[in-house]
C-alpha cells in the first residue's frame, strides 16, 4: 500500500508570493491533517479535512487555507508569503473512523523557504 | 482541551545506556496517546500507541511506554540505547475528533 505522498519535497519562494503544497494520502484514508514544523515552534496544527469538509483549525492568519478533494487529496495555500512561513510543512492522513485508534501516517514534507 | 508536555528539549546518553524521554499530558477524557519518531529529512513514524488495551506498551525498536493515569504520564524507554536510535521523538495526545496535539519535540543525541 502506498503512503503518503507530499509534492513538491523542497520549493523556494519570496516574500509576498503564494504557494500550494498537495498531498496525496493513504488509499482509504479520508482525514487529512497539515502541521508546520519550524525549529522555534514544534509542530503547530494548521487545520484537518475530512470527506472535503474541514473539520477543525489552528491558530494561524487566514493567508492560510486549505481544501481536500472527493478522492480525498488535499491541498494547503499560503498567499502573501513571509519569511516566518519558512518551515517543513507536514501532512498526515488518518482513517478517524469509529474505533478508530488516531493513528497519524505522515508524508516526508514539504520544505518551503522564503527568502 | 488537552496539551502535551516533553521535559527536556535535548537528552543525550551513551550507546547502551537506558533511554528515558518524558512526556506528561493534560486531558479532560481517557486520551489515545502516542509516541513518534523523526529522522533528519523526514516525516514522523509511530513508534507506539496506547489506546486502553495494556498500561505498558511495546513498540518498535525495542522502545516502550507507561501509561501511568495517576501521574498523568508516558513515558517513553528503551534499555540500550544504540546509535541509530538518534533522532527527534514526539510525545501526541487524541481524544476523538479531529485534530491530535503534539509535544515540542525531544532530541535524542546518542555518544559512541
Amino acid at each position: 500500500k502506498a503512503g503518503v505522498t507530499q509534492t513538491p519535497r523542497y520549493l523556494i519562494k519570496t516574500r509576498g508570493q503564494q504557494v500550494t503544497l498537495s498531498c496525496s494520502p493513504i488509499s482509504g484514508h479520508r482525514s487529512v491533517s497539515w502541521y508546520q514544523q519550524t525549529p522555534g515552534q514544534g509542530l503547530q496544527f494548521l487545520f484537518e479535512y475530512f470527506s472535503e469538509t474541514q473539520r477543525n483549525k489552528g491558530n494561524f492568519p487566514g493567508r492560510f487555507s486549505g481544501r481536500q478533494f472527493s478522492n480525498s487529496r488535499s491541498e494547503m495555500n499560503v498567499s502573501t508569503l513571509e519569511l516566518g512561513d519558512s518551515a517543513l510543512y507536514l501532512c498526515a492522513s488518518s482513517l478517524r473512523q469509529d474505533q478508530n485508534t488516531g493513528e497519524l501516517f505522515f508524508g516526508e514534507g514539504s520544505r518551503l523557504t522564503v527568502l | 482541551a488537552q496539551s502535551v508536555t516533553q521535559l527536556g528539549s535535548h537528552v543525550s546518553v551513551s550507546e547502551g545506556a537506558l533511554v528515558l524521554l518524558r512526556c506528561n499530558y493534560s486531558s479532560s477524557v481517557p486520551p489515545y496517546l502516542f509516541w513518534y519518531v523523526q529522522y533528519p529529512n523526514q516525516g514522523l513514524q509511530l513508534l507506539l500507541k496506547y489506546t486502553s488495551a495494556a498500561t505498558l506498551v511495546k513498540g518498535i525498536n525495542g522502545f516502550e511506554a507507561e501509561f501511568k493515569k495517576s501521574e498523568t504520564s508516558f513515558h517513553l524507554t528503551k534499555p540500550s540505547a544504540h546509535m541509530s536510535d538518534a533522532a527527534e521523538y514526539f510525545c501526541a495526545v487524541w481524544t476523538g475528533g479531529f485534530k491530535t496535539i503534539f509535544g515540542a519535540g525531544t532530541r535524542l543525541f546518542v555518544k559512541a
